[in-house]
């Protein structure tokens, strides 16, 4: 049973670009959520979504966007990278319902911006 | 709002010695609560989680962690360290969506656990 799928692993972009990074969920999970984990530090809260909707949102600018297909998986969307946008980004999956907070992470998409 | 605080971002302890990690969480309304656990260019794996009910909760690989409300606390203990705990240990604290489902976790800076031989 796969769990949850991200890529790509490693991607580096400079400044002003725009990146995607791709999600897919684990079997039987409906909830897709995003997270940004800098160096040293613990991960932050992007978004999360559900039925194909932003349902909760972390403090981040609008230059980070997502968005959810029918069949659960998700993308990340960063737009006029920064410096300070490198990090691991992590995809975590969940169950809507008394599962709903057990999360399954990805091995993340590392971002080096220049 | 919330928070998660984790004295110490390294611990070292000999192999076989009792590991202790310690987080203190800040909550508005009651917590769901959560150990990590993340090796070196891996993802994070859930160890344990406390929602409800028992206070003392048991995880994976013979760790435990207990929920004091009072302390507004939820240290992480392993009897006797083995070489394979090494790596970072995050705690972090949810609560319940009104929607049903669940808050983004709120993560501590993270523990660096060092085993010893």
């Amino acid at each position: 049973d796969a769990g949850v799928t991200q890529s790509p692993t490693h991607l580096i972009k400079t400044r002003g670009q725009q990146v995607t990074l791709r999600c897919s969920p684990k079997s039987g999970h409906d909830t897709v959520s995003w997270y940004q984990q800098a160096l040293g530090q613990g991960p932050q809260f992007i978004f999360q979504y559900y039925e194909e909707e932003e349902r909760q949102r972390g403090n981040f600018p609008d230059r980070f966007s997502g968005h959810q297909f029918p069949n659960y998986s998700s993308e990340l969307n960063v737009n006029a990278l920064l410096l300070g946008d490198s990090a691991l980004y992590l995809c975590a999956s969940s169950k809507q319902g008394a599962g709903a907070n057990v999360l399954t992470f990805g091995a993340g998409s590392r971002l080096t911006v220049l | 709002a919330q928070s998660v605080t984790q004295l110490g971002s390294h611990v070292s302890v000999s192999e076989g010695a009792l590991v202790l990690l310690r987080c203190n969480y800040s909550s508005s309304v009651p917590p769901y609560l959560f150990w990590y656990v993340q090796y070196p260019n891996q993802g994070l794996q859930l160890l344990l989680k406390y929602t409800t009910g028992a206070t003392l909760v048991k995880g994976i690989n013979g760790f435990e962690a207990e929920f004091k409300k009072s302390e507004t606390s939820f240290h992480l203990t392993k009897p006797s360290a083995h070489m394979s705990d090494a790596a970072e240990y995050f705690c972090a604290v949810s609560g319940l969506y009104s929607g049903g489902g669940a808050d983004g976790l709120t993560f501590g800076k993270g523990t660096h656990l060092i085993i010893q031989p």
